[in-house]
Formats: structure tokens, C-alpha cells, sequence
């Protein structure tokens, strides 16, 4: 499965869109882009996840890139409840592991 | 639906003793999956089924061991625990079938203390 790049940390204002970018130059064409969150000591959470198509539901929007090399997660309008960490996570559609890297660190500040 | 459900929430172990972590998801997913969590760090695949019958190790899996006697279950034995497996254990399921690949479900966690 390609891995992924994302940046360790970032701040975000409560009522502002958070935009969590992560690269994956490596993906092939069968495999999904998925996000995965992590509150506080609790077991992780799906977000999204896509395969070249930008995708939407309650939580979250997935823009993935043409050439599929990046992709940007989009909390449209962040709350004190969206710190997390959050992961970005390339496997193929029966690929048997989400292999989880170091994710990104989401502080949201009132 | 339950979801994936983990027993117990907490333990403290001594070195040398062994138990076994209970893990039952509810929701008929094909894949299993045991990950731990040290302090700070990200998860770590310990041991993971795709179907009953089916295990096979993931990147730690040294000092565990699993087996997958149904679809529900998938417990997690450890043998002479030592402090070094001082962790969080999650176990988590996940559908995959007809070439289609659907979202993986985590329980709320084992926080393990081996001293």
C-alpha cells in the first residue's frame, strides 16, 4: 500500500474550515484514499474516504487531486470537539491492513 | 448494534502472568483486526483474521497470539506478559466484499499495565 505524507500539527479556529492536506505520490490506480480520526484515548474513527471522485457526507469533504497524488480532508466548520489526530490512509478496496502513520495533529482554539 | 465491543476496559498485569483480551463485533464483518497504542504514538498491527479460521501477523506480533474460532469473536492472548507490553489494545472489524472496501469500526480500547 503507498504511503502518506502529512504535516504533524496545525491550529484551526472554532467556526473556520479546517483543511488537513496529505500526500500520496506513490498510490496506484485501485487504491482508496480513507480518513481516520482519533479523539483523546479513544479507539479511532472513519471519517471518509474516496477514490478519485471528491466525496461529502456529514462529517466531512474529500478533494482528492486529478493526478490522485494528494488529497485535502475539509471540516467545513470546525468545532471544539474536532481535536484529534487525524489520518490519511491509502489501501486498496481488500487490502487486509490500514497501516496508520503518524497523522496530523488538529488543535481547534475557541 | 453493539459494534465492536472490548473486555476489560482496564487490567493490571504482573510480570509473568498471562490473560486473554476478549474482543466481539456484532456487525458480520469478515476482518479483524489487534492493534496496541503506546503512550504518544500511533497504532500498531499486532494480529489480524480475514474470515474464521484465518489469522496472520501484522507488524508486532511477538508475545501475542490470536485465534478466530467464529465470525463474532476474535480474542487476544498474551503469554508471559512482560512491561514492555504496557499499552492500549484496540480491536476493530471491517467489511470487504465484492471487491468493495467499507469503513473499519474500532472499540473503545483495553488499557493494560504490566508491572
Amino acid at each position: 500500500d503507498a504511503k502518506t505524507t502529512q504535516p504533524p500539527s496545525m491550529d484551526c479556529a472554532e467556526g473556520r474550515a479546517a483543511n488537513l492536506p496529505c500526500n500520496h505520490s506513490t498510490i496506484s490506480g485501485n487504491e482508496y484514499v480513507y480518513w481516520y480520526r482519533q479523539i483523546h484515548s479513544q479507539g479511532p474513527q472513519y471519517i471518509i474516504h474516496g477514490l478519485k471522485n471528491n466525496e461529502t457526507n456529514e462529517m466531512a469533504s474529500l478533494i482528492i487531486t486529478e493526478d490522485r497524488k494528494s488529497s485535502t480532508l475539509i471540516l467545513p466548520h470546525a468545532t471544539l470537539r474536532d481535536t484529534a489526530v487525524y489520518y490519511c490512509i491509502v489501501l486498496k478496496a481488500a487490502g487486509n491492513k490500514l497501516t496508520f502513520g503518524g497523522g496530523t495533529r488538529v488543535l481547534v482554539k475557541p | 448494534n453493539a459494534g465492536v465491543t472490548q473486555t476489560p476496559k482496564f487490567r493490571i498485569l504482573k510480570i509473568g502472568q498471562s490473560m486473554t483480551l476478549q474482543c466481539t463485533q456484532d456487525m458480520n464483518h469478515n476482518y479483524m483486526y489487534w492493534y496496541r497504542q503506546d503512550p504518544g504514538m500511533g497504532l500498531k498491527l499486532i494480529y489480524y483474521s480475514v474470515g474464521a479460521g484465518i489469522t496472520d501477523k501484522g507488524e508486532v506480533p511477538n508475545g501475542y497470539n490470536v485465534s478466530r474460532s467464529t465470525t463474532e469473536d476474535f480474542p487476544l492472548r498474551l503469554e508471559l506478559a512482560a512491561p514492555s507490553q504496557t499499552s492500549v489494545y484496540f480491536c476493530a472489524s471491517r467489511a470487504v466484499a465484492g471487491g468493495l472496501s467499507y469503513e473499519q469500526y474500532f472499540g473503545p480500547g483495553t488499557r493494560l499495565t504490566v508491572t
